[in-house]
């Protein structure tokens, strides 16, 4: 089982400023593999990020993902108010198919 | 743009089976290259996938669940279900139908539905 690990677990930060989410895999994946998800507080996770730096449509250019082997990062490069949320990093490889990291909140400061 | 909606009952009893259906608008089910899936959401938020089943009809299974879980199409109501047997309060979660998308060049779950809340108490 490939387990995803997130940090920080928590990021505190003002509007305008830059996050950097990280999302590191117990083995290597695929960059191909490799999708981010944005969750708000009452909502679905929304995707924002597939094939590790694709943006999914109409997510603004602010959010970009990068990366390759075991370590891939999220960029929100100027947080905006409704940028405010949970993030969740997911790869498809071994058994199960399909995981989940734990997410990585971005509050405000 | 397709639409997907969780139906179901929100509260299970112990041992007994929790069944949900997805329904899934704009477009046949049975449209190739897509894989409707089950994925849920415990209290602590931590993300997990369940199952899904390709619209050919083949399905794949969390390891984890895999002797409780049934996941099947009914193309005739364009829907997709899930039944899982024998629950106890560990399975106890908001309970999310998505579409997957798995191919040689990525893989990813969207849209997804709005997730419906199933409690496991007597």
């Amino acid at each position: 089982e490939t387990v995803l690990t997130q940090s920080p677990g928590t990021l505190s930060l003002s509007p305008g400023e830059r996050a950097t989410l990280s999302c590191r895999a117990s083995q290597s994946v695929d960059r191909s593999y490799i999708a981010w998800y944005q969750q708000k507080p009452g909502q679905t996770p929304r995707l924002l990020i597939y094939g590790g730096f694709i943006r999914a449509t109409g997510i603004p250019d602010r959010f970009s993902g990068s990366g390759s082997g075991t370590d891939f990062t999220l960029t929100i490069s100027r947080l905006e108010p409704e940028d405010f949320a949970v993030y969740y990093c997911q790869q498809y490889g071994s058994s199960p198919l399909f995981t989940f990291g734990p997410g990585t909140k971005v509050d405000i400061k | 743009q397709v639409l997907l909606q969780e139906s179901g009952p929100g509260l299970v009893k112990p041992s007994q089976t929790l069944s949900l259906s997805c329904t899934v608008s704009s477009g046949p089910i049975s449209t190739g290259g897509n894989y409707w899936t089950w994925i849920r959401q415990y209290p602590g938020k931590g993300l997990e996938w369940i199952g899904h089943i390709y619209s050919g009809g083949n399905t794949y299974y969390n390891p984890s669940l895999k002797s409780r879980l049934t996941i099947s199409l009914d193309t005739s109501k364009n829907q997709f279900s899930l039944k899982l047997t024998s629950v106890t309060a560990a399975d106890t979660a908001v309970y999310y139908c998505a579409r997957g998308v798995l191919n040689a060049y990525h893989n990813y779950f969207d849209p997804w539905g709005q997730g419906t809340l199933v409690t496991v108490s007597s």
